[in-house]
């Protein structure tokens, strides 16, 4: 399978613990974003790298939340000191620098229950 | 800020009719707006993109269409099936990064 992977897919974990998880990009993919997707919403950008830098991040990043792509590879996202609001679905997408391919392959997500 | 409307509401549709989704922005003049699919506990899936310069795009089964001035795609499935049930997401471009700004969703329905 070559498509975009993520790990764990489901992450059950105590208010105030550090969490990571971690996403696989498509390989020749040069732009991985995050996205978080909560009941009843579309994705929510969060964070975008080119190769290993991190181009943009979003107000909804909190300094809680810190996430990084070394070597231009893979990427993880971590978030300390979680909060219940932080529930929610990550999605991990990857997309070719190219000014004819604008459509992102995203991952199958990694739900994070906050209890 | 940008805004994006889908249908809020579930569409409930019979087999074999034609669906057809609405997508309503403002405060913005996206490049290109995309349509995604996603079925429960996945992630989003790419099914069409149209650029601004375009009207109309087709593939297979999938009809869009942008219209600018108005602010609105609309996304019809043609000879729609039950395998079509899933939420549909509208997403325009976000800018220089590429970065989607999505809608909410719209869930379908189709009743065999």
């Amino acid at each position: 399978d070559t498509g975009v992977s993520q790990d764990p897919r489901h992450k059950i974990t105590k208010r105030g613990q550090n969490v990571t998880f971690r996403c696989d990009p498509i390989s020749e993919h040069n732009r991985l974003y995050w996205y978080r997707q909560t009941l009843g919403q579309g994705p929510e950008f969060l964070t975008y790298f080119q190769n290993e830098a991190q181009l943009e991040k979003s107000r909804l990043l909190s300094d809680r939340f810190s996430a990084e792509r070394p070597k231009g590879s893979f990427s993880t996202l971590e978030i300390q000191r979680t909060e219940q609001g932080d529930s929610a679905m990550y999605l991990c997408a990857s997309s070719r620098h190219d000014l004819l391919s604008y459509e992102q392959y995203f991952g199958p997500g990694t739900r994070l229950t906050v209890t | 800020s940008q805004k994006i409307e889908q249908n809020s509401e579930a569409l409930n549709i019979q087999e074999g009719k034609t669906a057809t989704l609405t997508c309503n922005y403002t405060n913005y003049s996206p490049a290109y707006l995309q349509w995604y699919r996603q079925d429960p506990g996945r992630g989003p899936v790419f099914l069409l993109l149209i650029r601004e310069n375009e009207k109309e795009k087709r593939k297979e089964r999938l009809k869009v269409t942008f219209d600018t001035t108005l602010k609105q795609s609309l996304f019809h499935i043609t000879a729609s099936q039950p395998a079509d049930s899933a939420t549909y997401l509208c997403a325009l471009d976000g800018g220089a990064t590429n970065k989607l700004i999505f809608g909410t969703g719209t869930l379908l329905a189709v009743q065999p």
